[in-house]
């Protein structure tokens, strides 16, 4: 089936270590994007890409980075997380066209 | 600026009971609107758009630009309806969340 595949499924990492949230797609679509999901909260959109064009909202830290190598994969760097960075991770995928996005289950993010 | 107001956290309904959870936006042009759905331990969902004017697991909803909403309706609750709803409003390739509403369904 296509879909929208993210590993780890649960990621535990301490403190300002460096981890690495992967994410790929089946469905060929140019557009991805990664959410942070705290508990009983909405998603927020930390940044996406149409093709290779990043594109970060104004109010997503620094230590928040993206890399999009091709159009199947998607990876979220936290460079040095924090308590606070602790979440679900989810990264989802559009067309331009339709505008529906499909979502991947998440990567939950514990930070010791 | 594009915002999309959910002003219940929390509804709680017996099973066979009508439901509606209420949705409204502001945006400045054409909207798009769409309801997705988190049911526990799955990933987010689309349940429905307002472009397609369908009718999902019983579920509608209906965009009034008069009173700017799209208010999500069900005539009869089912348990299996408990879930996070949150309504979305589409801003060129992004989505605007509101801040969710959870459905409770009680037997």
């Amino acid at each position: 089936d296509a879909m929208v595949i993210q590993n780890p499924r649960y990621q535990v990492t301490q403190f300002g270590k460096p981890v690495t949230l992967s994410c790929s797609q089946t469905l060929n679509h140019n557009v991805m994007y990664w959410y942070q999901q705290k508990s009983s909260q909405a998603p927020k959109l930390l940044f996406h890409y149409y093709d290779k064009d990043f594109n970060n909202e104004a109010d997503t830290p620094d230590n928040f980075q993206s890399r999009r190598p091709n159009t199947s994969f998607c990876f979220l760097d936290i460079r040095s997380p924090g308590l606070g960075d602790a979440a679900m991770y989810l990264c989802a995928t559009s067309s331009p066209r339709s505008g529906e996005q499909f979502f991947g289950p998440g990567t939950r993010l514990t930070v010791l | 600026a594009q915002r999309v107001t959910q002003p219940e956290k929390l509804l709680s309904v017996f099973k066979g009971a009508p439901v509606e959870l209420k949705c409204n936006y502001s945006y400045s042009g054409s909207p798009e609107l769409f309801w997705y759905v988190q049911y526990s331990r799955q990933r987010l969902q689309l349940l429905l758009r307002h472009i397609s004017r369908e009718s999902i697991k019983g579920f509608t909803a209906d965009l009034n630009k008069g009173e700017t909403s799209f208010h999500l309706k069900k005539p009869f609750a089912q348990e299996e309806d408990s879930a996070m709803y949150y309504c979305a409003l589409r801003s060129f390739q992004k989505l605007v969340f509101g801040t969710g509403t959870r459905l409770l369904v009680s037997p």
